[in-house]
């Protein structure tokens, strides 16, 4: 039944050390988001993918990559992690990109960064 | 920009009370408004969205909100709370005419009380 699937739900990682997030969908939409929201704050949009066209938030860091091989995954990659980033991380996904779309979200990856 | 605010960071109510969450947005035209929830440690579910027509929308779990252009809010209601609705409501806006971007407000936080 599940929709939006991400995992890990919960990833340590060492400050500075390479991590990446996963996010599959199997409601083949056109459109995977990827969110952070830190503690007792809104979902914040770092980037999203139309199909294969990435569409990065211009305050997104460079820090943050992402790379969706196919329809159905997309990842998430922190090329250096800062203490700073320690976040729920949340994958969404919309059938299109109008305003209107309701997007489904997934249960969130919670990183912590030592 | 658009922007959206909650006014109240957390809310305390007794089970079977009626409920009503307070979101203003601002927008120059006639936004997109959703109301989303979230529970502990999961993503965000949609309960309701407008876009157009019947200013009083009726969404799941018994929830409803009201559009009032006039007052730039989209309140979210229910008449008798369950202590399963104690979660984290986030209002959104989206907007029309090409942008995928939703903006979230900071969210409420819902007690219920026995």
């Amino acid at each position: 039944d599940a929709m939006v699937i991400q995992n890990p739900r919960y990833q340590v990682t060492q400050f500075g050390k390479p991590v990446t997030l996963s996010c599959s969908q199997t409601l083949n939409h056109n459109v995977m988001y990827w969110y952070q929201q830190k503690s007792s704050q809104a979902p914040k949009l770092l980037f999203h993918y139309y199909d294969k066209d990435f569409n990065n938030e211009a305050d997104t860091p460079d820090n943050f990559q992402s790379r969706r091989p196919n329809t159905s995954f997309c990842f998430l990659d922190i090329r250096s992690p800062g203490l700073g980033d320690a976040a729920m991380y949340l994958c969404a996904t919309s059938r299109d990109s109008t305003g209107w779309e309701t997007q489904y979200f997934g249960p969130g990856t919670r990183l912590l960064v030592l | 920009a658009q922007s959206v605010t909650q006014p109240d960071i957390h809310i305390t109510v007794s089970e079977g009370a009626s409920l009503e969450l307070r979101c203003n947005y601002s927008y120059g035209a006639t936004p997109y408004l959703f109301w989303y929830v979230q529970s502990p440690g999961q993503g965000l579910q949609l309960l309701l969205k407008y876009f157009s027509g019947d200013t009083l929308v009726q969404g799941i779990k018994g929830f409803e909100a009201e559009f009032k252009r006039s007052q730039s809010s989209f309140n979210l209601r229910k008449p008798s709370v369950h202590w399963s609705d104690a979660a984290e409501y986030f209002c959104a806006v989206g907007e029309q005419g090409g942008s995928e971007k939703l903006v979230f407000g900071k969210g409420t936080k819902l007690t219920v009380n026995p």
